[in-house]
């Protein structure tokens, strides 16, 4: 039973690029979350989403990032126009339902590194 | 905005030392607080407490929340170096309970 799936792990990117970093959830799982990891900082949630539907993006920054999970295939988190600041590790979790009491279970995490 | 602190930021113990890690917390309508031990991969869930003075055991970890004193703390007994990690602190509160608040994590190296 494969879980959390993350990629790609790294992703380097100059300045103005874009970064798509992918999740795929634990088998069975319907919802999604994505956190980001600054330097030196704790993992802070950005946006919840299920199937088709953004449930809570009040962690997303308000430009160049947009999240979504389609029907069918992996979720995605779209970075536009990258800055330094982005430099991160992302992090996706997944549950098998609306996590009650916050267990979410995490992939590995995609490390992005803005030149 | 809802805080969580965790100390110390690192530490350093033999192999068979015993550890305790500290959590604590402000937050605003608590309703967990999960305990996950990240290695250089995916953060790694291992404890979730939601109700004073009831200890969880798992092996030579375990774990106690006191929702008066707004903490936990995470013991580990008879370290190991496989113990070696950061072991992050995170509280589920709020209408959204899947927003889990992050402590910056304590990293523990075992040392043989």
């Amino acid at each position: 039973n494969a879980g959390v799936m993350q990629n790609p792990r790294h992703l380097v990117r100059r300045r103005g690029q874009e970064a798509r970093l992918r999740c795929s959830p634990m088998k069975g799982h319907s919802h999604v979350y994505w956190y980001r990891q600054l330097p030196e900082e704790g993992l802070k949630f950005m946006v919840y989403l299920q199937k088709e539907n953004i449930i809570d993006e009040s962690g997303m920054p308000k430009e160049r990032f947009s999240a979504e999970f389609p029907k069918e295939g992996p979720s995605i988190l779209r970075i536009q126009q990258v800055v330094r600041g982005d430099s991160a590790a992302y992090f996706c979790a997944s549950s098998p339902q609306g996590a009650n009491t916050g267990e979410l279970f995490f992939g590995e995490g995609s490390r992005l590194t803005v030149l | 905005e809802d805080k969580v602190v965790q100390s110390p930021l690192s530490l350093v113990v033999h192999e068979g030392d015993t550890v305790t890690l500290n959590c604590s917390y402000e937050v605003t309508n608590f309703r967990s607080l999960l305990w996950y031990k990240q290695e250089k991969k995916a953060p790694t869930f291992l404890f979730m407490l939601t109700s004073s003075g009831i200890e969880k055991k798992s092996g030579r970890l375990s774990s106690i929340l006191d929702k008066k004193e707004l903490f936990s703390i995470l013991n580990i007994t008879a370290t190991q170096t496989g113990d070696s990690a950061v072991y992050l602190c995170a509280v589920c509160s709020g209408a959204g309970s899947y927003q889990l608040t992050f402590g910056k994590g304590t990293k523990l190296s075992v040392i043989p």
